[in-house]
């Protein structure tokens, strides 16, 4: 089944405790990207990748760290959580660019407390 | 101004009933128009790409109109089960977005429909 899938889907921290969300996809997408959604504000990208070793910012990145040593990977880090990053965040794959059909995964739910 | 502009809702529609929305964008050099759909804490999915000519599949209808810069999206006979957030997305080719094709997502409109 095609699909792309996060983890953990729910996760509290504390501040300043160095957290990874992982994304996989088994479609083969060449452009991945994260997105973090807020109320009244829709789904904002944080970082994307182009394909492999090819990453770079989107509209809110202060805060995170991506990277994509593999196709199929696109982990999201958060060196330093913070309060304000308290979100739900969203990865999403695509064939090769934002003009095609993004697949997402079912989300994460973060609080940082 | 946004990008991507909806009217964020909450529509409350007797089921059976006909339902429009429109979204409005601010970069006229955009060249890919879709609405997603959204049910609630769940992840966004493809409802439908918007086409230059208009498109329609099966209760839905999605138009563009370049000139004013909006699209729509018409649900008719509408049911229960389309009860969810419709997102507006547009990928704004162009200045400063060469290079990154990304996705720029409307805030959503609310849609409840009543039995």
């Amino acid at each position: 089944e095609a699909q792309v899938t996060q983890n953990p889907r729910y996760l509290i921290t504390v501040t300043g405790k160095k957290l990874t969300v992982t994304c996989s996809q088994n479609m083969n997408h060449e452009y991945m990207s994260w997105y973090r959604q807020d109320p009244g504000l829709g789904l904002r990208q944080i970082y994307y990748s182009m394909n492999v070793e090819v990453t770079d910012k989107g509209d809110v990145p202060e805060g995170y760290k991506v990277s994509r040593k593999e196709k199929r990977n696109f982990p999201l880090i958060l060196e330093s959580p913070s309060p304000n990053q308290t979100s739900l965040y969203f990865c999403a794959s695509s064939l090769s660019s934002g003009s095609t059909e993004a697949f997402f995964g079912q989300g994460t739910r973060l609080t940082v407390v | 101004r946004k990008e991507v502009e909806q009217d964020p809702g909450p529509f409350n529609v007797p089921e059976g009933a006909t339902v429009a929305f429109n979204c409005t964008y601010s970069n006229s050099a955009s060249q890919s128009f879709f609405w997603y759909r959204q049910d609630c804490r769940k992840e966004p999915k493809l409802l439908m790409s918007v086409y230059s000519s208009g498109n329609e599949d099966g209760r839905f209808t999605a138009q563009l109109n370049r000139a004013s810069q909006y699209i729509s999206l018409l649900i008719r006979d509408s049911k229960l089960s389309d009860s969810a957030t419709y997102l507006c997305v547009v990928n704004p080719r162009g200045p400063p977005n060469f290079g990154n094709e990304k996705l720029t997502f409307g805030t959503g409109t609310r849609l409840t429909i009543i039995p």
